[in-house]
């Protein structure tokens, strides 16, 4: 069976400082991957996707970024933390982009301070 | 671009009744998905059930069954039975399937179980 893991699971990191945030599905071969963030009691917002190795789809500019150097490997980072970087990040995968059901990590609770 | 519309914030029943949670969406698309995520406090979220639409059988699982009225573009989820466990969000989505990578998420509705 698949099974998608994230870490940290929560993380608490100064202004300025950088970060990395890694996501790995295993039990598959070539997913879709994604990043989103989700503020406090609000809904989700997209921040990238890939559909293969090296290729990342950004939708939000902003100050993040993200990378898979392996198929099963999604990393989201960036190179100075604000404060509005705070919030709970999910990774998810996909199976079938023609469907596009996806299946969600654990989550990383983020607090920038 | 699809769009996908949750009504009702906040929502709450009592421990074993049953709740209906309302979904519109709008696509131009003629071949779509639809899904019914839940997020408990934990905030894991959860694929609860999914809708092809070109299946007029609304889909079941266990307690959680669909209302999907094509022609008005509503896909509203019903709850059975709740238990103090169904206390979570609840997020709408559509997937236009195709070379369209993404979900369209609604905002959410807090649905509380009050034992």
């Amino acid at each position: 069976s698949q099974t998608i893991h994230q870490w940290p699971a929560t993380l608490v990191q100064p202004v300025g400082s950088p970060l990395s945030l890694e996501c790995t599905v295993e039990g598959t071969s070539n997913p879709n991957l994604y990043w989103y963030r989700q503020a406090a009691g609000r809904g989700l917002q997209l921040l990238f996707y890939s559909v293969g190795i090296g290729q990342i789809s950004s939708e939000v500019p902003q100050n993040l970024s993200a990378s898979r150097p392996q198929d099963r490997q999604f990393i989201l980072s960036s190179k100075k933390l604000l404060l509005s970087d705070s919030g709970f990040y999910l990774c998810a995968w996909s199976p079938d982009p023609r469907e596009n059901e996806q299946f969600f990590g654990p989550g990383t609770r983020l607090t920038v301070l | 671009a699809q769009t996908v519309t949750q009504s009702q914030p906040e929502m709450s029943v009592q421990e074993a009744e049953t709740v209906t949670l309302s979904c519109t969406y709008d696509t131009s698309e003629s071949n779509y998905y639809l899904f019914w995520y839940k997020q408990p406090p934990s905030r894991q979220m959860i694929l609860v059930i999914r809708q092809e639409a070109y299946k007029q059988q609304n889909a079941t699982e266990n307690r959680f069954s669909v209302n999907f009225q094509k022609a008005a573009k509503s896909f509203s989820l019903k709850i059975s039975d709740s238990q103090l466990g169904d206390t979570a969000m609840y997020f709408c989505a559509a997937s236009s399937g195709g070379s369209n990578y993404k979900l369209t998420f609604g905002k959410g509705t807090l649905l509380t179980v009050n034992p």
